[in-house]
This record gives structure tokens, C-alpha cells and sequence, in this order.
């Protein structure tokens, strides 16, 4: 069983910042590795799937990168609707198999 | 847009068998080659993949609900379904169905279910 671990679990941020979340994996996962954000009281969004490609809409700003064990999510610039839980996945296609970290939340500073 | 919606009772009692409908509109849940699937996240904590189908009927389960958990599907009603025995408050959580696809790139709205007497 693969086991996906988030660091750090909590970052505080002041907007217009960059900032890196990292996800690591406990065996290689390839590219499978997907990033969700979540806001209180909705369903997660699909931010990047495949490590580094961003889903449909997604803005410029957020960009995936890594393989194997080691990926992070980078937020360019942080605006105002970015504070939110962000949460790695690692996934496959062929059997459906879904394992998420544990998120990191990202805070006002 | 495909449209996914989750229903079923709000209240569960403990012991008893968890139930509840995902209902796929603007889209086919025969279409190839996408999976169904049930996620639930207790309240303030993270994301658990309870299981997936296929519209043929075949399934996936997390190993660690397999023994409670059963998902089938009715693509005459363009539905999923989800049952989840011997329910305890362990189980409270928000209930979401989703679709696959590179990852999960569609999602309900999810539904609040409380195991509670």
C-alpha cells in the first residue's frame, strides 16, 4: 500500500508570495500524481494531473513538478482565493486505485 | 457539463447498512473509459477513496472498507450506488461521488452523512 505524506501541514502566506507544497510518496508512483484544492464546504477542484499538467481552467500560476517519490505544487503568486486545503493524490488509471495525503493548509499570514 | 449528485438519508443508525445514490447527468456512466467512484472526508480531516465501477459492473475497493462496502451501478437510470454495512460515528463524514479520468476531475457536491442513534 502506498502511503502519500504532505509537508508542512499548515503554511501561513501573505498574498502576491510564491510557495511550494511537497508531497512525497512511499514507493514510486511514475507520474500518476494528481493535485486537488479543497474550500470549506465544497468538493475538492482537479488542479494537476500526470505531476505537472493542469486541468481545464486551471490558472497559469499553479504548476506541478516531480516524479517517482518526490512532487510539489507551486503557486506562483499567491492571490486571495488560493487559501484553501491542498491535497496530492496518487492514482491509477488501470485498476482505479485513489490514495490522497493528508493536505497541506494554506493560510493568511 | 457532466453533472454528478449524490442522495440518500442524512442519518444512519449504528449498525445499520449506509446507502446512497450518485446521478450522472449531461454524460453517460457507460462511457468508456471512465470509472465511478465514492470518496468520503469526516468532518475536518482528509480524503478517504472508499471504491470505484465500472459501468460493466466490475469493482475496486480500498482494502480497508472491503468487508462493508459494496458499489454497483444501474445504467438504465444513468446511476451508481453505494452500501456500507455495520455503519459506527467512525463513518460520519461527507460523501462524495466522482468520476475518473487522470485523477478525479469530476465531483458532487457531496452529501453529509452522521452515524448516530
Amino acid at each position: 500500500e502506498i502511503v502519500m505524506t504532505q509537508s508542512p501541514a499548515t503554511l501561513s502566506v501573505s498574498p502576491g508570495e510564491r510557495v511550494t507544497l511537497s508531497c512525497r510518496a512511499s514507493q514510486s508512483v511514475t507520474s500518476s500524481l494528481a493535485w486537488y484544492q479543497q474550500k470549506p464546504g465544497q468538493a475538492p477542484r482537479l488542479l494537476i494531473y500526470g505531476a505537472s499538467t493542469r486541468a481545464s481552467g486551471i490558472p497559469a500560476r499553479f504548476s506541478g513538478s516531480g516524479s517517482g517519490t518526490e512532487f510539489t505544487l507551486t503557486i506562483s503568486s499567491l492571490q486571495s482565493e488560493d487559501f484553501a486545503v491542498y491535497y496530492c493524490q496518487e492514482y491509477h488509471n488501470w485498476p482505479p486505485i485513489y490514495t490522497f495525503g493528508q493536505g497541506t493548509k494554506l493560510e493568511i499570514k | 457539463q457532466l453533472q454528478m449528485q449524490e442522495s440518500g438519508p442524512g442519518l444512519v443508525k449504528p449498525s445499520e447498512t449506509l446507502s446512497l445514490i450518485c446521478s450522472v447527468s449531461a454524460g453517460s456512466i457507460s462511457s468508456s473509459p471512465y470509472y465511478w467512484g465514492w470518496i468520503r472526508q469526516p468532518p475536518g480531516k482528509g480524503l478517504e477513496w472508499i471504491g470505484s465501477i465500472y459501468y460493466t459492473g466490475s469493482s475496486y475497493y480500498n482494502p480497508s472498507l472491503k468487508s462493508r462496502v459494496t458499489i454497483s451501478v444501474d445504467t438504465s437510470k444513468n446511476q451508481y450506488s453505494l452500501k456500507l454495512s455495520t455503519v459506527t460515528a467512525a463513518d460520519t463524514a461527507v460523501y462524495y461521488c466522482a468520476r475518473s479520468g487522470s485523477g478525479l476531475p469530476r465531483w458532487g457536491q457531496g452529501t453529509l452523512v452522521t452515524v448516530s442513534s
